[in-house]
């Protein structure tokens, strides 16, 4: 089955930890895409990728890291320097920039919790 | 101002109603427009997507309106199973292929 995965879906983290959260799609999709839900709100866009080897900073970065060296894996660090991690993390893909109509697909999520 | 804003709601409706959402965007270059369905602790997942003509998914209805930049989508019909957050999405190619969410609409189906 063709789809986007992340792990882990639960994550705890202490403060001042950094930690990954992994993102795999088999969509064969150029773009990919991290955001962030907190509870009540809308998907707010921290990194996105529109090729591999390439990403860009979203509304949101400070705080995190990505990279893209693979077109199936954008994997997010979540670093010490993000002050208010614990939120719902999602990773979306689409196909590409030059196909009209791209909806994303979006993964199940990572609920990532500070203690 | 917001890329994208909707009327957060919350709706809540009897079993059999027909309820409508909407959303306006403000970037008049935005190319592609959706509707996502997402419910409670879990990822979004497409509803449908607006074209320019309008379309109809059984009893979903979605309109866009270039002209006043609007976006609506018409529920008919009510069902329990209706009862979700529902995202406005748009999507901007010339901001490097970027979706800009609305917050949502919240929409409780009462029996």
């Amino acid at each position: 089955d063709g789809g986007i995965t992340q792990s882990p879906k639960y994550l705890f983290r202490k403060e001042g930890q950094n930690v990954t959260l992994s993102c795999e799609q088999n969509l064969n999709h150029d773009a990919m895409y991290w955001y962030r839900q907190d509870p009540g709100q809308g998907l707010r866009l921290i990194y996105y990728s529109q090729i591999v080897n390439d990403f860009q900073k979203g509304d949101i970065a400070e705080g995190y890291s990505v990279s893209r060296e693979k077109k199936e894996s954008f994997p997010l660090t979540v670093t010490s320097a993000q002050k208010n991690p614990t939120a719902f993390y999602l990773c979306a893909s689409s196909i590409g920039i030059l196909v009209p109509y791209n909806e994303q697909f979006f993964g199940p999520g990572t609920r990532l919790t500070v203690l | 101002r917001k890329e994208v804003e909707q009327d957060p709601g919350p709706f809540n409706v009897p079993e059999g109603a027909t309820v409508a959402f909407n959303c306006t965007y403000s970037n008049s270059a935005s190319q592609s427009f959706f509707w996502y369905r997402q419910d409670c602790r879990k990822e979004p997942k497409l509803l449908m997507s607006v074209y320019s003509s309008g379309n109809e998914d059984g009893r979903f209805t979605a309109q866009l309106n270039r002209a006043s930049q609007y976006i609506s989508l018409l529920i008919r019909d009510s069902k329990l199973s209706d009862s979700a957050t529902y995202l406005c999405v748009v999507n901007t190619p010339n901001t490097g292929n970027q979706f800009y969410f609305g917050t949502g609409t919240s929409l409780t189906v009462i029996p």
